[in-house]
């Protein structure tokens, strides 16, 4: 099965920096590469990328895919102790997602 | 809208019985919907993939008569643990796909389920 790679899988920091999360992935038959966050519980979907090199944005959060490279990155910027949580990137495959291991971001005030 | 609720949040069983965890959509009616593990530390683990009135599509390696899967409606789908045992002791979460979303990212997930077996 096509495998979804985080790194790092556990990342602290101080209020204010900026942090980028990095996921990486097998690919037979790529369609969507998404982000979620978990925050204890149901996860929350941030971004879908399909399309290489175009970012998405929301607020102080963006995401961007590499298709011939086979990554994707997460950037948070002036981080908040409200964006510590577990950072998921899947990929969809047949019928369903594959997921990676996530990342722990842990925002120190 | 696109709610999912699970209940229970959280339950504690003895090792060897059976227990129900309910995933249901509040808003909206769901032909799919998914149940997956997620072990301390780790990523969610897809485990089966349940459609309304038929039968549940398990994971490799997922045993399919101790995960018992049952989506008698559109809009509820149960998980019964039968036999538990410590090593079952983790955090399920299931989704659900709307009627007419075709994607697997067209999904929304419950808060998830905490199970103890001691």
């Amino acid at each position: 099965e096509d495998k979804v790679v985080q790194s790092p899988l556990s990342l602290v920091v101080h209020e204010g920096d900026t942090v980028t999360l990095n996921c990486s992935y097998e690919v037979t038959n790529f369609r969507s590469l998404l982000w979620y966050k978990q925050e204890k519980k149901a996860p929350t979907f941030l971004f879908m990328l399909t399309s290489s090199g175009i970012e998405k944005k929301s607020g102080r959060l963006s995401s961007i895919l590499d298709k011939k490279e086979l990554f994707s990155i997460l950037n948070i910027t002036a981080t908040q102790t409200g964006d510590s949580a577990i950072y998921l990137c899947a990929r969809e495959g047949a019928q369903k997602l594959v997921f990676g291991q996530g990342t722990r971001l842990t925002i120190n005030p | 809208g696109a709610v999912v609720s699970q209940h229970p949040s959280w339950v504690i069983c003895k090792s060897g019985t059976s227990v129900k965890i309910e995933c249901r959509s509040l808003d909206f009616q769901a032909t799919t919907m998914f149940w997956y593990r997620q072990f301390p530390k780790q990523s969610l683990m897809l485990m089966a993939t349940s459609n309304e009135g038929s039968k549940a599509t398990y994971e490799q390696g997922v045993e399919k008569d101790k995960f018992l899967i049952n989506h008698a409606s559109l809009t509820l789908s149960t998980l019964t643990v039968t036999s538990a045992h410590p090593e079952d002791s983790s955090f399920y979460i299931c989704s659900a796909r709307p009627v007419g979303k075709m994607h697997p990212y067209e999904q929304y997930f419950g808060p998830g389920t905490r199970l103890t077996v001691t």
